[in-house]
C-alpha cells in the first residue's frame, strides 16, 4: 500500500472551502485513494475514495492530479461539524486491508 | 440496518484478567476487521477475517492477543493476561465484497474502550 503524507493540522473558517491534500508519489496503478474522517472518540467514517477521475458526493469533492501522484479533498462549505481527523489511505482491492496513518486535524473556527 | 454492533462500550478491569470484547457485523458483509486506537500509535489494524476465516493477522501484538468469528454475525477480541499497556479504544469494523474485489468502505462501530488498571 502507499505511503501517503498530510500535514499533521489545518484551520478553516466556517462557510468557507476546506482543501485538504495529500501527497502519495508511490501509489500504485490499481491503488484507490479513500478518504475517512474520525470526529472525537466516533469510529472512522467513509468520506470518498477515487482511482483517477475526480469525484464527488454528498460530503465532498476529491481531485486526483493527472500522475496520481497527490489529492486533494474539498469540503465545500465546511461547518464546526466537520472538525475532524481526516485520513488519506491508498487501497488495494487484493488486499482487503485499510491501513490508516496520523491524518490532518481540520479545525473548523467560527 | 443497525450498523456494527460492539460491546462492551467501556471496560475496566485489573491487570492479570481476561478481557473479551465483541462485534456483530453489518449483516450481509464479508470482511471484518479489528482496530485499536492510541495516542501514542494511532489506529493499527490488528487482523482482519474474510467469510470468517483469518486473513491477516500480523498486526496482533503478541500471544495474548487472539481473535475469533464463529459465524457471519459474531467476532471475538481477547485478551489474556490483560496488561496495562493494552489500554486503548478497540474498534470493530465490517465491508462487503463486491464480488470483483473487496471494497474499502468499512463500516465501524463505536468502539470499546478499555483501562487495564
Amino acid at each position: 500500500d502507499a505511503k501517503t503524507t498530510q500535514p499533521p493540522s489545518m484551520d478553516c473558517a466556517e462557510g468557507r472551502a476546506a482543501n485538504l491534500p495529500c501527497n502519495h508519489s508511490t501509489i500504485s496503478g490499481n491503488e484507490y485513494v479513500y478518504w475517512y474522517r474520525q470526529i472525537h472518540s466516533q469510529g472512522p467514517q467513509y468520506i470518498i475514495h477515487g482511482l483517477k477521475n475526480n469525484e464527488t458526493n454528498e460530503m465532498a469533492s476529491l481531485i486526483i492530479t493527472e500522475d496520481r501522484k497527490s489529492s486533494t479533498l474539498i469540503l465545500p462549505h465546511a461547518t464546526l461539524r466537520d472538525t475532524a481527523v481526516y485520513y488519506c489511505i491508498g487501497f488495494l482491492g487484493n488486499t482487503g486491508k485499510l491501513i490508516f496513518g496520523q491524518g490532518t486535524t481540520l479545525q473548523v473556527k467560527p | 440496518d443497525a450498523g456494527v454492533i460492539q460491546s462492551p462500550r467501556h471496560e475496566v478491569t485489573e491487570m492479570g484478567q481476561e478481557v473479551t470484547l465483541r462485534c456483530k457485523p453489518i449483516s450481509g458483509h464479508d470482511y471484518l476487521f479489528w482496530y485499536r486506537q492510541t495516542m501514542m500509535r494511532g489506529l493499527e489494524l490488528l487482523i482482519y477475517f474474510n467469510n470468517n476465516v483469518p486473513i491477516d493477522d500480523s498486526g496482533m501484538p503478541e500471544d495474548r492477543f487472539s481473535a475469533k468469528m464463529p459465524n457471519a454475525s459474531f467476532s471475538t477480541l481477547k485478551i489474556q493476561p490483560s496488561e496495562p499497556r493494552d489500554s486503548a479504544v478497540y474498534f470493530c469494523a465490517s465491508s462487503l465484497w463486491t464480488g470483483v474485489e473487496n471494497t474499502g468502505e468499512l463500516f465501524f462501530g463505536e468502539g470499546s474502550r478499555l483501562t487495564v488498571l
